[in-house]
């Protein structure tokens, strides 16, 4: 995976639950990143991290949470409140301007 | 914030042929443009990158282009292959410590023999 573990890799949420997506990385870089990925609307950014123990909302946050006590983990939840939460949803870091890695990315789907 | 167009949302070349994808970004302040690859069910892959002080970068057959006053960018590949075919996306972003990535919204290209 390229130093990016996302799991697991399929995940089936029933209305009303919250669950959680994992992803550890050890790259031993600094930013970590959530994006949500729907068809042919791109990657859209939920949270992000720069720093452990410090996250900042990205442009969808409404539903999500996030915490970052370690550096290589940055752990996702998909709340009660997001009432369209199946999409894809990919994990990345980054260090300085170098782009990002991305993990393999979980899919969620509601049942 | 950042907003990345990205153009077009399909196109379908055949093998040999060239393509190009057009992208274009609303902060002046961007100074680092990526492009990434992502094939059917799999991870976005970086394959080229380029910064602002930079109007063009090659490697192999693709290459990218910047034109920071017109705040755009473009994806080229030449010869394309089969295994070219994927969907594309462009980002931005002002390339600082907080550097999160804006995208856009992926171009499918398919390759035909």
């Amino acid at each position: 995976d390229g130093g990016i573990t996302q799991s697991p890799k399929y995940l089936f949420r029933k209305e009303g639950q919250n669950v959680t997506l994992s992803c550890e990385q050890n790259l031993n870089h600094d930013a970590m990143y959530w994006y949500r990925q729907d068809p042919g609307q791109g990657l859209r950014l939920i949270y992000y991290s720069q720093i452990v123990n410090d996250f900042q909302k990205g442009d969808i946050a409404e539903g999500y949470s996030v915490s970052r006590e370690k550096k290589e983990s940055f752990p996702l939840t998909v709340t009660s409140a997001q009432k369209n939460p199946t999409a894809f949803y990919l994990c990345a870091t980054g260090y300085g301007v170098r782009g990002y890695t991305f993990g393999s990315g979980t899919r969620l789907t509601v049942v | 914030g950042e907003n990345v167009e990205q153009h077009p949302s399909t196109l379908s070349v055949q093998e040999g042929d060239s393509a190009v994808i057009k992208c274009t970004y609303s902060d002046s302040a961007s100074n680092y443009f990526p492009w990434y690859k992502q094939e059917l069910g799999k991870r976005p892959q970086l394959i080229i990158d380029i910064r602002s002080n930079v109007g063009e970068k090659k490697d192999q057959r693709i290459a990218v282009t910047l034109n920071k006053t017109a705040k755009h960018f473009s994806l080229h590949i030449t010869e394309t292959q089969p295994e070219d075919s994927a969907v594309y996306f462009c980002a931005a972003s002002w390339g600082g410590t907080a550097s999160k990535l804006t995208f856009g919204t992926g171009t499918r290209l398919q390759v035909t023999l």
